[in-house]
């Protein structure tokens, strides 16, 4: 099946760093979406993005989508405690109705 | 606003036992999901339906039931529960066929023992 491989795997960084992460897709994906899990929820929906090298932004959040349309983006710039959870990629292709996640970015958020 | 509602939230089953997993949503979503998440990893789709009456498999099927007699419902079965089958359980519905404004409960933990 399809995989999605995030990376970093976990982040430790400090209240108002700015923050990266990737994703990365050895198949094309026709939308790109990214989601934050807190601890004992599910996920929720952040960032979704629709063509390729389309930059959104919400809040402090930007997430791109990869010209190649195998990779994604998402930036969190001056971080904040309630920005600890972990990140999830998200990819769907044209047959739709089927969510590929990455495995996730843990961040946690020092003071 | 309930939005997505699982039950149970937490459950230990023995070896073998069987049990249903509900799911209920509100905003008269046509696409439900199914997913499993184990410790450290990404969500996998086990089952979803596009609309009531119609249900499809996802990428780990094996050892679930899905029936949707209705828009609102979608209930998960395990019919012989295994050690493998402890995971975190999550139940989603979106209205858009791109599923992308998917909305999801707030899970079900399982452990079989």
């Amino acid at each position: 099946g399809q995989q999605l491989n995030q990376s970093p795997q976990s982040m430790f960084i400090q209240e108002g760093e700015d923050v990266s992460m990737n994703c990365t897709s050895s198949s094309i994906f026709n939308t790109w979406l990214w989601y934050k899990q807190d601890p004992g929820e599910g996920p929720v929906l952040l960032i979704a993005l629709y063509k390729a090298g389309e930059l959104t932004s919400n809040g402090r959040l930007t997430a791109q989508f990869g010209i190649t349309r195998k990779d994604s983006f998402l930036n969190i710039s001056a971080s904040i405690p309630s920005d600890v959870g972990i990140y999830f990629c998200a990819g769907l292709t044209g047959t739709a109705s089927k969510l590929t996640f990455g495995t996730g970015t843990r961040l946690q958020v020092t003071l | 606003n309930a939005g997505v509602t699982q039950t149970p939230k937490f459950r230990i089953l023995k070896i073998g036992q069987s049990m249903t997993l509900q799911c209920t949503q509100d905003m008269n979503h046509n696409y439900m999901y199914w997913y499993r998440q184990d410790p450290g990893m990404g969500l996998k789709l086990i089952y979803y339906s596009v609309g009531a009456g119609i249900t499809d498999k996802g990428e780990v099927p094996n050892g679930y039931n899905v029936s949707r007699s209705t828009t609102e419902d979608f209930p998960l079965r395990l019919e012989l529960a295994a050690p493998s089958q402890t995971s975190v359980y999550f139940c989603a519905s979106s209205y858009s066929q791109a599923g992308t404004e998917a909305f999801f409960g707030q899970g079900t933990r399982l452990t079989v023992v």
